[in-house]
């Protein structure tokens, strides 16, 4: 069972570009929630997505937008990049839309310069 | 909304001894809360949960206990190894069921 994988692992961009990271869920899971977490800081929910489309979206602006795909894998997508974005993007994996035995993968870290 | 609050924000305990975090949560309608285990540079791995209709859940070394009259809970690591050395969160889902709420994370420190 390879778990939830998430690509790149690491990302510098210049502000005001654009970025999309890429998460596969686990095996046997169909929704996927993106999180961002700030150093020292607990993670933040951006959007939970469960049969390619956007059930809930937290605190965030439009520039954040996402993707589901048919075989449940999932894109995130950060427009007009602002040095504040920089942080630990994590994709997480759970069962039917909930939220309970969410997997996390190993996160992209994300630098805004 | 809800919102989790976590303490000890650091934590430093000898091996082999307990450790004990804490949370309060302000939504009734959570009932779901998990705690998990972050280590430098990697996403954050699900060690216990437990469900609004359960006090008390126990794994090994691990247990976490839940008090919903008054909105907290707790996870209590015994018997403290190097390797319990991380970052720990405790989080509660929303009323939708849709997102996890997030504590402020402990660092817990083993002493050896």
């Amino acid at each position: 069972d390879a778990g939830v994988t998430q690509s790149p692992t690491h990302l510098i961009k210049t502000r005001g570009q654009q970025v999309t990271l890429r998460c596969s869920p686990k095996s046997g899971h169909d929704t996927v929630s993106w999180y961002q977490q700030a150093l020292g800081q607990g993670p933040q929910f951006i959007f939970q997505y469960y049969e390619e489309e956007e059930r809930q979206r937290g605190n965030f602006p439009d520039r954040f937008s996402g993707h589901q795909f048919p075989n449940y894998s999932s894109e995130l997508n950060v427009n007009a990049l602002l040095l504040g974005d920089s942080a630990l993007y994590l994709c997480a994996s759970s069962f039917s839309g909930r939220v309970s035995e969410a997997f996390f993968g190993q996160g992209t870290r994300l630098t805004v310069v | 909304g809800e919102n989790v609050e976590q303490h000890p924000s650091t934590l430093s305990v000898q091996e082999g001894d307990s450790a004990v975090i804490k949370c309060t949560y302000s939504d009734s309608a959570s009932n779901y809360f998990p705690w998990y285990k972050q280590e430098l540079g990697k996403g954050p791995q699900l060690i216990i949960d437990i469900r609004s209709n359960v006090g008390e859940k126990k794994d090994q070394r691990i247990a976490v206990t839940l008090n919903k009259t008054a909105k907290h809970f707790s996870l209590h690591i015994t018997e403290t190894q190097p390797e319990d050395s991380a970052v720990y969160f405790c989080a509660a889902s929303s009323g939708s069921n849709y997102q996890l709420i997030w504590g402020a994370g402990t660092k817990l420190i083993i002493k050896p």
